[in-house]
């Protein structure tokens, strides 16, 4: 079993829908979860982060996060073109540095 | 305040060569993580360097080593090159005490 999954998609969502991306671990003594944002050929950036269970919210986009589950989602509202990437969820257990990738669920936003 | 910089962009070597990259992170980050990306593999963690010491140290043979200096810059260092160590080279840095990780753009290595 993978560490941390995704589905690779691709998911494809009209513009101005909501996407909706999931991630699933392995590890229950996981305690950071980070979403980050991979444009085909450039370098990921990180988009959310989320610590405790419940929604953080910040603009179009809203992390889930449900460690009983073993669970974390990323909501993205009024989908965008500009939005279509490669997302990628990351996960870090206990104090070490060492960020855990899913593969990424590609998202594209057709007109 | 400037990003992650990462140098050279992108490198083409011959199988048998060593290579090193070089990563300045973010000002006032102390910790610096190295990543590697192929299209098989995803992303994985290399190592990660706080104060000039390695603290942790991903699955990767002994060939891959890398070093700290006292202004936070790290370089990572690959010997012996193989065709497999083609990939995209990521550095990260964070802020002491925080645990979002920036990335820097990437060194793209190529060995023919």
């Amino acid at each position: 079993q993978k560490e941390v999954e995704q589905n690779s998609g691709p998911l494809s969502v009209p513009e101005g829908a909501i996407a909706s991306l999931n991630c699933t671990y392995s590890d229950r003594g996981s305690q950071s979860f980070f979403w980050y944002r991979q444009y085909s050929g450039k370098s990921p950036e990180l988009i959310m982060s989320i610590y405790s269970n419940g929604d953080k919210e910040d603009g179009r986009f809203t992390a889930q996060l449900n460690k009983a589950s073993q669970y974390v989602s990323l909501l993205i509202r009024d989908s965008q073109p500009s939005d279509s990437a490669t997302y990628l969820c990351a996960v870090l257990a206990g104090t070490a540095s060492k960020l855990t990738f899913g593969t990424g669920t590609r998202l594209q936003v057709t007109l | 305040k400037a990003g992650v910089t990462q140098t050279p962009r992108y490198l083409i070597k011959t199988r048998g060569q060593q290579v090193t990259l070089s990563c300045s992170p973010i000002s006032g980050h102390r910790s610096v993580s190295w990543y590697q990306q192929t299209p098989g593999q995803g992303l994985q963690f290399l190592f990660e360097y706080f104060s000039e010491t390695q603290r942790n140290k991903g699955n990767f043979p002994g060939r891959f080593s890398g070093r700290q200096f006292s202004n936070s810059r790290s370089e990572m260092n690959v010997s012996t090159l193989e065709l497999g160590d083609s990939a995209l080279y990521l550095c990260a840095s964070s802020f002491t005490g925080k645990n979002e990780q920036y990335f820097g753009p990437g060194t793209r290595l190529t060995v023919t």
